[in-house]
């Protein structure tokens, strides 16, 4: 079974400052996808970004980037030059041939930005 | 209209109730999805059609029941709900269902509250 953990319920960041919202996953599948999604109070969820675990490089989409650690399998979000638009549900989600390639999800991390 | 959108946005019902959740997308995609949000858990993936044929069902109340009429249109419809399943019902699309990548495009979701 595969699973994803984010352990921030919640955390504040200053505006224009970088923040880091963890992630950490558990498969046993050599193949997977690591995604994470936005979702503001409005409800929809937005895809951001996505890394693939044979991709060498880390995934990078404007602000956001995936600092990805296979080894310690890690795939953390880091939002630069926080924007007060980012305050919003985060969640991290992984999809392998193991779950039948459906999208398992962390719990989410509540970020909130401060002006 | 372009994406994901849901029908309705918000529904309030009593337990002896029944009603249905709309879902339309306009991505040409394959595949759709039915997820529950409740509080403080991570999304549950309910139910999963590919090319119209339901392929997964994660032991979901027969309370709920999916169709899905054409690769463009889902629906759940809901009976004798009760007040747990008050949640945020989440409709997603994508391409197809193999592959770790397989970005899934969510609607706006409805806030269901049973009462």
């Amino acid at each position: 079974a595969q699973k994803i953990t984010q352990t921030q319920p919640g955390m504040f960041v200053q505006e224009k400052e970088a923040v880091t919202l963890d992630c950490t996953y558990d498969t046993s599948d050599q193949s997977y996808g690591l995604f994470w999604y936005k979702q503001p109070s409005s409800g929809e969820m937005i895809f951001l970004i996505y890394q693939g675990s044979y991709d060498e490089q880390n995934a990078t989409e404007g602000r956001y980037s995936l600092n990805f650690q296979k080894a310690r399998k890690s795939a953390n979000l880091v939002i630069s030059a926080s924007q007060l638009g980012d305050s919003a549900m985060y969640f991290c989600a992984m999809r392998s041939a193991n779950a039948g390639n459906m999208l398992t999800f962390g719990g989410g991390t509540r970020l909130m930005v401060k002006p | 209209e372009t994406g994901v959108t849901q029908t309705p946005r918000h529904l309030v019902m009593g337990m002896t109730n029944k009603k249905s959740l709309k879902c339309e997308q306009h991505l040409g995609h394959n595949a759709m999805y039915w997820y529950k949000q409740s509080a403080k858990k991570p999304l549950e993936l309910m139910f999963v059609y590919s090319l119209e044929e339901r392929v997964e069902n994660n032991s979901v109340p027969s309370r709920f029941s999916p169709e899905c009429p054409n690769s463009s249109h889902l629906f759940l419809h809901l009976h004798t709900l009760q007040p747990e399943d008050s949640a945020l019902y989440l409709c997603a699309s994508s391409q197809g269902i193999r592959g770790p990548y397989n970005e899934q495009f969510f609607g706006p979701g409805t806030r269901l509250t049973v009462l």
